[in-house]
């Protein structure tokens, strides 16, 4: 069973508006990490923002948020001010617990495309 | 500067000839993992290794090997590759095994079994 899902495939957004693209996770452990990545046409993947578990405050990188609800279990990145830069496929992904360390699954992704 | 570093960049071959694809860290990280990358599906976890010597599968590691024989380096071996194996390959590290360590990647190998 896929423990992170991203059910937008594609998202458009108009240069300078807000996106969210969205990730809701699985798991029953009190304790992991919450992970974005961005992957640019070039190919290479970019670490974004970083949530935990515990945190109690929603993360924030520059541009970027992660809207954490915990009890949702959703973890959805905000973009705002989009730039056409922001043009890419992002990753949602979760450490979890398992056999003596916390191993990262990835989300299929979401493309983003910016418009003029 | 520090970096995942993993060749070649591009890569085409036959059914059935062995290729290796090394993956090198020079950030004396811990945890190293090789992906796979098809559209629709992600990334799809192969091997993963949280020490020398130590190494388990992922979800998909069928048709792979790898081995950690020193820290810094973690290949990627295909015995006998076929045309299913035909992917994006990202070799990443972290520095530690906690749930708040954030991936590096390296630049990916294209892959193309024919």
């Amino acid at each position: 069973a896929q423990k992170i899902t991203q059910t937008q495939p594609g998202m458009f957004v108009q240069e300078k508006e807000a996106v969210t693209l969205d990730c809701t996770y699985d798991t029953s452990d009190p304790s992991y990490g919450l992970f974005w990545y961005k992957q640019p046409s070039s190919g290479e993947m970019i670490f974004l923002i970083y949530q935990g578990s515990y945190d109690q405050q929603n993360a924030t990188e520059g541009r970027y948020s992660l809207n954490f609800q915990k009890a949702r279990k959703s973890a959805n990145l905000v973009i705002s001010a989009s730039q056409l830069g922001d043009s890419a496929m992002y990753f949602c992904a979760m450490r979890l617990f398992s056999g003596g360390s916390y191993i990262p699954t990835f989300g299929r992704g979401t493309s983003l495309i910016v418009h003029p | 500067e520090a970096q995942v570093t993993q060749n070649p960049r591009y890569l085409i071959t036959v059914t059935g000839k062995k290729l290796t694809v090394t993956c090198s860290q020079n950030m004396n990280h811990e945890y190293m993992s090789w992906y796979r990358q098809d559209p629709g599906l992600g990334l799809r976890q192969i091997y993963y290794s949280m020490n020398v010597e130590v190494t388990d599968k992922g979800d998909v590691p069928e048709g792979y090997k790898v081995s950690r024989k020193e820290k810094r380096n973690f290949p990627l071996i295909l015995e006998s590759p076929s045309p299913n194996q035909t992917s994006l390959y990202f070799c990443a590290s972290s520095g530690s095994l906690l749930m708040n360590s954030p991936l590096h990647f390296g630049n990916g190998t294209r892959l193309t079994v024919t």
